[in-house]
Formats: structure tokens, sequence, C-alpha cells
């Protein structure tokens, strides 16, 4: 059973960066799949941020594009989320998720979420 | 604004049965493969149906999806208290919006 955990400060100033890792036991980072952010704003529907290979090929969604890096660490077998010059409108409970692509892709496995909120 | 559209909101009694519409285009449904996810409150999203309507191994039979042209549907029948969630649907986008996108989401409510 594979198990996804984010780890990081809930609090970050406005204009700092958002930095989380999420750690992935039960599977590793190294195999055939993209491990990915999804964040969710309080109250809100879920928006995909991005997402990495182990080859450390990204995709990213175009609207975050500009202030996101995502990086894997195979030895640690985890991957992290920095999102920079963060406002109060990047406060969401972030999960992390590993995708599946068997034809069609899809999220199997998610982590239980973190709140971070962005205030000073 | 998403570029997939579901109804926000749903209600049905138990046992009856609901459908859930997503509604999106050639660049998004039209094109790609559909999943749906339910979350429960406080919880994480769930996978229900992967690759238009298939089930992961311990979701029930009463949760189905479907996919017609560029809207696709999930189908929950003998509704329980229990599923009482938010859903979201999700497909690839290849428009300007490109990536993996999530419908609004649609609040499920067994009366």
């Amino acid at each position: 059973q594979v198990q996804l955990q984010e780890s990081g400060p809930g609090l970050v100033k406005p204009s700092g960066t958002l930095s989380l890792t999420c750690a992935v036991s039960g599977g590793s980072v190294s195999s055939s799949h993209w491990w990915t952010w999804v964040r969710q704003p309080p109250g809100k529907g879920l928006e995909w941020i991005g997402d990495i290979y182990h080859s450390g090929t990204t995709n990213f969604n175009p609207s975050l594009k500009s202030r996101v890096i995502i990086s894997i660490d195979k030895p640690k077998n985890q991957f992290s989320l920095n999102l920079n010059s963060v406002t109060a409108a990047d406060t969401a409970v972030y999960y992390c998720a590993r995708v599946v692509d068997l034809s069609g892709w899809f999220f199997d496995y998610w982590g239980q979420g973190t709140l971070v909120t962005v205030s000073s | 604004q998403s570029v997939l559209t579901q109804p926000p909101s749903v209600s049905a009694a138990p046992g009856q049965k609901v459908t859930i519409s997503c509604s999106g285009s050639s660049s998004n449904i039209g094109n790609n493969y559909v999943s749906w996810y339910q979350q429960l409150p406080g919880t994480a999203p769930k996978l229900l149906i992967y690759n238009n309507n298939k089930r992961p191994s311990g979701i029930p039979d009463r949760f189905s999806g479907s996919k017609s042209g560029t809207s696709a549907t999930l189908g929950i029948t003998g509704l329980q208290t229990g599923d009482e969630a938010d859903y979201y649907c999700a497909t690839w986008d290849s428009s300007l919006s490109a990536g993996r996108v999530f419908g609004g989401g649609t609040k499920l409510t067994v009366l």
C-alpha cells in the first residue's frame, strides 16, 4: 500500500516562498509514475499545480508555472514543491498524489493534505 | 472558473439514484479519458472512477461512469447517507490552459 505524507510550514509570509515535501512509502518515486501536487483553497475546488517524473521532467499548470518549482529526491524517496511570491490567494490545503497512466491518467494515492496559510 | 462544468449541487433521498454531469469540450473530455473523485468532509479526495467507466478495486458497483462526446457522467445508485460528499471530475486539457484539469465540484446531499 503506497502512502504519501506532506510536510512543511503551516504559515508563510506574503511575498515569501511556500515549501512542502511529500514523503512516499510503500512505493518508489523512481517507478513509472508521475508525482503531483494539487491544492484546495478553503471552501473551494481542487486545482492541479504540477507534477514530476523520476527523470526530472515536469508539467505545470500554466497559471502557476512562473512561480513553481517541483523537484524529486530519489535517495530520500520524496518530492517537493516550492511556490514563490505567495499571496493570500495561495492559502490552501496542499495535497501530494501519485499519477497512474493507463491510456488515461488518474490520481490513485493521495496524501492527507496540509493547510498552508499565507499571512503576516 | 474551471474548463469543466459541474452542477454546484445535487440531492436525492436515500436509496434513490443520482447523476452528476461534467461538461467540457473537444480539447479536454472530447479527446481524453475522465476520472472521478469523492471527497468526504475534511478528507483527501478518493478515486472512484478512472478511464471513463472503470472502478478501482474496493469501489462498489453502485458507482458508475460514462462518457459521450464532450460530457461525462457519474452515477450513484442506492444512495446512502455516507455518500454525502463533494465529487470532482478530471481530465487532460490541451488548450491554452493545458494540463490536468478538475471540474468545479458537485456537493451531493442525501436528504
